[in-house]
């Protein structure tokens, strides 16, 4: 069982390049999210869905674009990569909201040049 | 929004010892979770406190709920190098998604 996997695991780009980060959970979790983290900063939310065809933004949302066209994939997308998106990048699931457990793939790391 | 602190930030502590990490908020939470990140890798779930003054044991780690669900903490006993990691607390916040502390980013030393 994959369970919630992410690609590409490390990633160099250019500074106002597009970029795709892809995420793919096997459970059919209604909740998927993307988050960042930097040091000092902790773990921040960009966006988040609930379910497929819906989605909102979180706390970091400016810069990226998401869709979630199917239930298992949550792309994020980096329209114009700026150095400052430089950061690790995890994509999470949660079957529904509430005390429920919160799966984290393995991350992305991800260098703006 | 409801905030999570956690204290403290960096902690590095030789095989062994005990310690205690925090999680504090001014606002009630109807539960609390505990993660551990290791280096290179995505959180995992560790325990889930639902009920003030709640203590759960998971082998030399204790987790217990404040009685006003407001604070949580993590003790370990006899840390070992395994425990190496970084420790978040993250609770649910009405509709949104789970709030995360920053952290405690343990080091334990052989």
């Amino acid at each position: 069982d994959a369970g919630i996997t992410q690609s590409p695991r490390y990633k160099i780009t250019e500074t106002g390049r597009q970029v795709t980060l892809m995420c793919h959970q096997t459970w059919s979790h209604s909740y998927m999210f993307w988050y960042r983290q930097d040091l000092g900063h902790g773990l921040r939310l960009i966006y988040y869905s609930a379910a497929a065809d819906i989605t909102d933004k979180g706390e970091v949302p400016d810069g990226y674009v998401v869709s979630r066209s199917k239930t298992e994939n949550f792309p994020l997308t980096l329209e114009s990569a700026t150095r400052s998106q430089t950061s690790v990048y995890f994509c999470a699931s949660r079957r529904r909201a509430g005390q429920e457990t919160q799966y984290f793939g393995p991350g992305t790391r991800l260098l703006v040049l | 929004t409801q905030l999570l602190e956690q204290s403290p930030q960096f902690l590095s502590i030789q095989e062994g010892e005990n310690l205690t990490v925090y999680c504090n908020s001014s606002s009630v939470f109807s539960s609390l979770q505990w993660y551990r990140q290791e280096p290179g890798e995505g959180p995992v779930l560790l325990v889930t406190v639902v009920t003030g003054g709640e203590v759960k044991k998971l082998k030399r780690l204790t987790f217990q709920f404040g009685d006003a669900r407001k604070d949580s903490s993590l003790h370990i006993t006899a840390a070992q190098p395994g425990d190496t990691g970084l420790y978040l607390c993250a609770g649910p916040s009405g509709n949104t998604p789970l709030v995360f502390g920053k952290g405690t980013r343990l080091s334990v030393i052989a």
